[in-house]
């Protein structure tokens, strides 16, 4: 069974730095994708980055970016230059290439202070 | 573009009253639906999903039920609502064959 780890119930920055968030993954599928969500206090989830198994290089989308080691089977988030809106609970998720089988960690809330 | 649509956004429903949450999606056909609910200290819980019209998987076994009458609605009911069905529920989609999971605003329910 697929299962998502996120070891930091709560993790605070200071604005202007990076974070890193931590996501660890077990899977006996060759092929997956991995996903960061983000979810304000509204309580919509926002699709943040995703990685495919497959991809040699680390995703990246604006002030995101995915390190992820597949050897390791981690997933980590890195939000760099925090602002105070990144404030929320960030999801790590895991789902198979037919959008099944889709697994969320518990979260993490991050707090940016100023 | 596409865009989902849930409601109602919140609701306070006594026990054993039955319930109905509708999601509806715009701007694409035959997506992959899903209907989560986020549990404290567990992130979010698939419920159910369905690949088309009247395909429904569940999950977890539990007082929900689901149901998708069109193509780009998806229908979470239950008979006789318990305590333990407060929560966030939140409806996704996805198109076929890709991975990425849009979501909805949400739906508090409160069950007093």
């Amino acid at each position: 069974a697929q299962k998502i780890t996120q070891t930091q119930p709560g993790m605070f920055v200071q604005e202007k730095e990076a974070v890193t968030l931590d996501c660890t993954y077990d899977t006996s599928d060759q092929s997956y994708g991995l996903f960061w969500y983000k979810q304000p206090s509204s309580g919509e989830m926002i699709f943040l980055i995703y990685q495919g198994s497959y991809d040699e290089q680390n995703a990246t989308e604006g002030r995101y970016s995915l390190n992820f080691q597949k050897a390791r089977k981690s997933a980590n988030l890195v939000i760099s230059a925090s602002q105070l809106g990144d404030s929320a609970m960030y999801f790590c998720a895991m789902g198979d290439n037919y959008g099944q089988n889709f697994v969320f960690g518990p979260g993490t809330r991050l707090s940016v202070l100023p | 573009s596409q865009t989902i649509h849930q409601w109602p956004a919140t609701l306070v429903q006594p026990v054993g009253s039955p319930l109905s949450l509708e999601c509806t999606v715009e701007g694409t056909s035959n997506p992959n639906l899903y209907w989560y609910r986020q549990a404290a200290g567990r992130g979010l819980q698939l419920l159910f999903y369905s690949v088309g019209i009247g395909q429904i998987s569940s999950e977890v076994p539990q007082n929900l039920s689901a149901s998708r009458p069109q193509d780009r609605q998806f229908i979470l009911s239950s008979k006789k609502l318990l305590l333990s069905d407060s929560g966030f529920y939140l409806c996704a989609w996805s198109r076929d064959r890709d991975n990425e999971q849009y979501f909805g605003p949400g739906t508090r329910l409160t069950v007093t």
